[in-house]
């Protein structure tokens, strides 16, 4: 069945620093990919998406390209901040129609000090 | 706020009590969901609706019910809690143009 597999965390790291969250997916044909950010006490909030290959969705300051060759959508900021400091998860929606079933991974814990 | 809305937000139960999580979106979309949330598991779907008056099964649906006598609500019961079904629990819902919304969640202790 699709599946979802991340980064483990949790993920620690300095104020500015470059963060990438590694995202590797398996399933039949081509799912859409979105990235999703959980701040502490908070529900699920759509961080930035991508429906097909090669798409690259980028969202305040993340960004994450869907590569089909490697089954990835790999999550990058070029500077942290505290403020970014939650617990990322990564999920993929099947290309079947009338289904809107998301997977997610096992979600990344990220800690930004400052 | 439009929005989805999770009552309650905490609880506490003993083993072999029921309880029932009401869910409720007023963005007229037609699915909806119940996940659970684990430490190291991410989310998982519990049953989730297509519409009003339909429900399926999701990955983990044992031990749950749920009814969607109303588009706008979904409810999620505990006949009979275990420790196992101690969890956050979150409700979302999607429409085919925008995609997923989620309530902020209900942590539910059974002991």
């Amino acid at each position: 069945g699709d599946s979802v597999t991340q980064m483990e965390g949790p993920v620690t790291l300095s104020e500015e620093a470059f963060l990438t969250i590694n995202c590797t997916y398996t399933a039949t044909g081509y799912p859409s990919l979105f990235w999703y950010v959980q701040y502490p006490g908070e529900g699920l909030q759509l961080l930035l998406k991508a429906t097909k290959a090669d798409d690259k969705g980028s969202n305040k300051g993340f960004e994450a390209t869907y590569r089909k060759e490697t089954t990835s959508f790999h999550l990058e900021k070029g500077s942290v901040q505290v403020s970014d400091s939650a617990v990322y998860f990564c999920a993929l929606r099947p290309l079947i129609q009338g289904a809107q079933k998301l997977v997610f991974g096992q979600g990344t814990r990220l800690t930004i000090n400052p | 706020n439009a929005g989805v809305t999770q009552t309650p937000k905490f609880r506490v139960l003993k083993t072999g009590q029921s309880m029932t999580l009401l869910c409720a979106q007023d963005m007229n979309h037609e699915y909806m969901y119940w996940y659970r949330q684990d430490p190291g598991m991410g989310l998982r779907l519990i049953h989730y609706s297509v519409g009003e008056g339909t429900t399926a099964k999701g990955e983990v649906p044992d031990g749950y019910n749920v009814s969607r006598l109303k588009k706008q609500n979904f409810l999620l019961g505990l006949e009979s809690a275990a420790p196992s079904q101690t969890s956050v629990y979150f409700c979302a819902s999607s429409s085919s143009y925008y995609g997923y919304t989620f309530g902020s969640g209900t942590r539910l202790t059974v002991v």
